[in-house]
């Protein structure tokens, strides 16, 4: 079992629709990461977090650290939100754990 | 501009031979690191590394090795190359107190 869960793994949506995608995960963290994966290969963080939400624009990240849970939601998707969502955790033991990757496709 | 960078972007090569990926970041961090996606795109630590510290997944094989000429640079050297070490390998760097990690390109590696 990984130590960072995602779901769902795929994902299709029309354009405008909410999205969510979460992530579970089992060991004690110093920091939660959510990263996108465009098609063409690049990676970028989008939210690094501990607790509570973050908001950039149209992402929203939230973490509940009793759950041991975070969720990113797009609102108002867009064609060119179409990547792969990652979620990763740096542990308190000074490791890093990547989910298997959510593939999120947006359909005008 | 600021920013990771890494090369060759595309590197093939034959099994048993030995190679580099170099990586260079611009952004005055102070920590890198090196992952690697595999052909499921699982990513997965391979190195953290600043001044003082050297983490070291324990799932990777000795045969890889980074080597950190400055604090702006992170080199890999894989020496005797496997079939299974073909995948895209990520430099990435962040500043101590701040995990968040800017990523370069990536590196294509295909072992034949």
């Amino acid at each position: 079992k990984n130590e960072v869960e995602q779901s769902p793994q795929n994902l299709t949506a029309q354009e405008g629709e909410f999205i969510t995608i979460n992530c579970s995960y089992s060991v004690g963290i110093s920091a939660l990461h959510w990263l996108q994966q465009h098609p063409g290969g690049g990676i970028v963080s989008l939210f690094m977090l501990s607790s509570g939400k973050k908001k950039h624009g149209r992402l929203i990240a939230t973490i509940n650290i009793q759950e041991k849970h975070s969720s990113l939601h797009i609102t108002a998707s867009h064609p060119r939100d179409s990547a792969v969502y990652i979620c990763a955790v740096g542990s308190t033991g000074n490791q890093f754990y990547f989910g298997t990757g959510t593939s999120l496709t947006v359909i005008p | 501009d600021t920013a990771v960078s890494q090369t060759p972007k595309y590197l093939v090569t034959q099994m048993g031979n030995d190679k580099s990926i170099k990586c260079e970041q611009n952004l005055g961090h102070d920590t890198m690191y090196w992952y690697k996606q595999d052909s499921k795109k699982f990513l997965k630590i391979m190195f953290s590394y600043n001044n003082k510290e050297l983490i070291i997944n324990e799932t990777v094989p000795n045969r890889f090795s980074p080597k950190s000429p400055d604090k702006a640079h992170l080199n890999l050297h894989i020496n005797s190359l496997e079939l299974g070490d073909s995948a895209v390998y990520f430099c990435a760097s962040s500043q101590v107190g701040n995990n968040e990690q800017f990523f370069g390109p990536g590196t294509r590696l295909t072992v034949l």
